[in-house]
Order: C-alpha cells, then structure tokens, then sequence
C-alpha cells in the first residue's frame, strides 16, 4: 500500500518559516493535499491540488510538489499556526492516503 | 453555510455493530462525493471509506475492507457508515467529509462521533 512520511515535528520562531516535507514514492505524480489541526478540532484543508488555498485561508501558506516529495510553507508563521499537519494523497490503487503527521511548534 | 454532522457512536464490544451516520446540509448533498476518515486516541489521520455523489460507487481501505460499508441517502441527505465486526483498533473518532472533487480534497469536516471498542 502507499505510504507517505512526514517528520514528526518541526520548531519555529514567530515570523520565521516553517517548511512541513511530506515523502511518498512519485508523489509528484499524485494530487497532495494539507490539513490544519488543532487541538480537539475538526482537520481543515489548507492547501488542496498541490499548491492552490481554499477561500478563507491566509496567504501565508503555500505549497509545491514535484518528484517524491511535496512541502507546505508557512511564512511569516504566527502563533496561532500551531497545529498539527497532515499531508494526503490520491492514489488510483490506494485511494486517499494520509501522512503521518507533523507537529509544528510556533516558540 | 455547509453543516456536517455526525452521530451514532458509543461503546461497543468487540465483534459488535454500529451504524454511524452523518447529516448533512447547506448544499446540494447529491452533488458530491463523501468520504469516512477516523483518528484513533493520540493517533493521525486515517482515510476509511469514499462514496460518490451520483452513481453511489465506493472505496475502502483495506484495513476496513468487508467489515464497513458505506451507503448514502440523497433524499436524506444523509451519509451512513455500518461498522461490523469491531476490534479493538477501530476504536476512534470517525469524521465524515466532504470531497468536491478528486484533486479538490476534504473540504468540510463534521465535527466527529466517538466509537469505543470495549469489552
């Protein structure tokens, strides 16, 4: 089955950028997806198609995906982006896949 | 303003049932396709199931494969999840979502039903 790998926690200074990896065999292939979530809240999509933000989502976060890995952006990261993050992809075989999830730490 | 919610959980012992359903509303239900992701205590994200909008196909994940089955009712705008022969392990929240489209993701959560698989 697909799998996909991500670190499992990533520190940053306020204002700095946090860059989350996500590792998956020709993912760059595949459509990737993020999601935000906050301690005892809902996941909410942040990043969707590689790199495009739904409506209501800061500009702040970005992403990109090419080859086997793909990588959500935050810039200017502020205190409220702490969170936990996920990565997902479409797999034909495999459907949806979930990464293992990162934590980032805003200090 | 798009509205999922989900009931149906509770403790259950192992090799017991469950029917989880979600309710949904503030768009047009049939129109979209509809996913079951759940969150084991402490744990991620893990995709359970998909169904479409239109001709109600669906997709599993393996781990789920011939114990689940989802189902939806359009004239209900209703989602339901049956969940058979439970173990310890399928013990989780259980999200439902909504997928506009295959390269559009999860786009709105519910806020999640509890299923505690227990003797």
């Amino acid at each position: 089955s697909y799998e996909l790998t991500q670190p499992p926690s990533v520190s940053v200074s306020p204002g700095q950028t946090a860059s989350i990896t996500c590792s998956g065999d020709k993912l760059g292939d595949k459509p990737a997806f993020w999601y935000q979530q906050k301690p005892g809240q809902s996941p909410v999509l942040v990043i969707y198609q590689d790199g495009m933000r739904p409506s209501g989502i800061p500009e702040r976060f970005s992403g990109s995906n090419s080859g086997n890995t793909a990588t959500l952006t935050i810039s200017g990261t502020q205190a409220m982006d702490e969170a936990d993050y996920y990565c997902q992809a479409w797999d034909s075989s495999s459907s949806y896949v979930f990464g293992t999830g990162t934590k980032v730490t805003v200090l | 303003e798009v509205q999922l919610l989900e009931s149906g959980g509770g403790l259950v012992q192992p090799g017991g049932s469950l029917r989880l359903s979600c309710a949904a509303s503030g768009f047009t239900f049939s129109s979209y396709a509809m996913s079951w992701v759940r969150q084991a205590p402490g744990k991620g994200l893990e995709w359970v199931s998909t169904i479409s909008g239109s001709d109600a196909s669906t997709s599993y994940a393996d781990s789920v494969k011939g114990r689940f089955t989802i189902s939806r009712d359009n004239s209900k705008n209703t989602l339901y999840l049956q969940v058979n022969s439970l173990r310890g392990g399928d013990t989780a929240v259980y999200y439902c979502a909504r997928r506009p489209g295959v390269y559009r993701g999860f786009d709105y959560w519910g806020q999640g039903t509890l299923v505690t698989v227990s003797s």
